[in-house]
């Protein structure tokens, strides 16, 4: 079946570092590809998101490239801020026609200033 | 506007009882989602609805879970002889259509104790 495998937290950065989260994952035919964000006390909000190969999705200075050649679609930022702390999960919808997304187990960033 | 609400956001009850979890999708939003979300770990698919009609209910664990979504609105999650590993947060997510082009507003979901 299908699985998102991200990498564990939480992870600890200072204000201005460089942030790269790994997410690989396993899907029947052609996924889509999600990045979820979860600040604390909120609800999960849509990060970017990416529907076929080598696209890549954007948002408020996070990117992730789709690579159907290694299956994976890695959250990247060049700068962090201390409101970046939240959790992060990755996700996918299987081209397979299942309806529900399929999530990873999160990672909880956490930004020192 | 609104977002997707859910009621009540804590409900804390016992071992073999029944609850009932409810979700106020976004207006207008055709389709709908559950998922759990245990300590740790993502949220998982439970079951989505296309208007009043389950299209996947492929997630629900047993036949203790139920849902349903008479108008095509609000929908009620129902567990019957709760188990204390039901506890988790269940979410709910709305979306103008299904399909993976369509993104999924989530609520802020329901945290479930089973003693």
């Amino acid at each position: 079946g299908d699985s998102v495998t991200q990498m564990e937290g939480p992870v600890t950065l200072s204000e201005e570092a460089f942030l790269t989260i790994n997410c690989t994952y396993t899907a029947t035919g052609y996924p889509s590809l999600f990045w979820y964000v979860q600040y604390p006390g909120e609800g999960l909000q849509l990060l970017l998101k990416a529907t076929k190969a080598d696209d890549k999705g954007s948002n408020k200075g996070f990117e992730a490239t789709y690579r159907k050649e290694t299956t994976s679609f890695h959250l990247e930022k060049g700068s962090v801020q201390v409101s970046d702390s939240a959790v992060y999960f990755c996700a996918l919808l299987s081209g397979g026609g299942a309806d529900g997304l399929t999530f990873g187990k999160g990672t909880h960033l956490i930004i020192q200033p | 506007g609104a977002g997707v609400s859910q009621t009540p956001s804590n409900k804390v009850t016992e071992k073999g009882k029944y609850v009932e979890l409810r979700c106020d999708p976004i207006s207008g939003h055709t389709a709908l989602y559950w998922y759990r979300q245990s300590l740790g770990q993502g949220p998982e698919f439970l079951i989505y609805f296309q208007g009043t009609g389950a299209a996947d209910d492929s997630g629900l664990p047993n036949d203790r879970f139920f849902a349903v979504r008479p108008e095509g609105s609000v929908s009620t999650l129902k567990i019957q002889r709760t188990e204390r590993g039901d506890s988790a947060v269940y979410l709910c997510a709305s979306s103008p259509r299904g399909g993976g082009y369509n993104e999924q507003f989530f609520g802020p979901g329901t945290r479930l104790t089973v003693l």
